[in-house]
């Protein structure tokens, strides 16, 4: 059955380093996301992504934070200057269509911030 | 703004014992409402998917029922088994027009003892 995979499993690194964590979504799927997960706490939405550009936001997803689709099977969400609380469990998830279809996520990747 | 609230946080139960997970959520003018597994430290598995104009979703021993107009999701395992011990979420998307995202509840951790 296809899956959503992400790179990689757990990343750690210093406080002001540039982190980019990746994901391959289902092939035929055409909307992506990116959730985290700080430990203990909700899912919380990130960014939603269509057709090469953000469709939606949340108020986390400041200017420290950016999502590319470099090629036709990759999905990156950057985070330029990591801070402390950006540690989290970090989920790529993707549909085949708006709306109605189930969102499939990834295994995450644990990201720690020292 | 919509809150996702489950009931009970954790429970713990003899295997074989039939049970039932609440969800709840605040503003009952959704999209449709997805049940996911999550194992610790690992990624979201969907479960079920109902959409807003259904009453009820079915998968081998798990029924998930919903009534929007009072803003409540239940989802019933039957005879549990070990490895049902998971943490269960609910989640639920706006109308199409508020875009794509999924709100999270904090999710119930069900221990199922041998």
């Amino acid at each position: 059955e296809p899956e959503v995979t992400q790179t990689p499993s757990h990343q750690v690194t210093q406080m002001g380093q540039e982190v980019i964590l990746r994901c391959v979504p289902i092939s035929n799927h055409l909307y992506f996301y990116w959730y985290r997960q700080i430990l203990g706490q909700k899912v919380e939405f990130l960014v939603s992504f269509y057709n090469n550009e953000i469709s939606e936001k949340s108020e986390i997803f400041d200017d420290q934070f950016s999502v590319e689709r470099p090629d036709g099977s990759n999905f990156t969400l950057k985070i330029r200057s990591t801070k402390l609380e950006d540690s989290a469990m970090y989920f790529c998830a993707s549909t085949l269509r708006q709306g109605a279809d189930t969102q499939y996520f990834g295994p995450g990747t644990r990201l720690t911030v020292l | 703004k919509q809150e996702v609230t489950q009931i009970p946080a954790a429970l713990s139960v003899p295997e074989g014992e039939n049970l039932v997970l609440n969800c709840s959520f605040t503003d009952s003018a959704i999209y449709n409402l997805q049940w996911f597994r999550q194992d610790p430290g690992k990624g979201l598995t969907s479960l079920l998917l109902i959409q807003s104009s259904q009453r009820e979703q079915t998968s081998g021993r798990l029924n998930a029922s919903l009534d929007k107009s009072s803003g409540r999701s239940t989802l019933y395992i039957a005879a549990s088994q070990p490895g049902d011990s998971a943490t269960y979420l609910c989640a639920v998307r706006p109308p199409r027009e508020y875009g794509n995202k999924l709100v999270f509840g904090a999710g119930t951790i069900l221990r199922v003892k041998s």
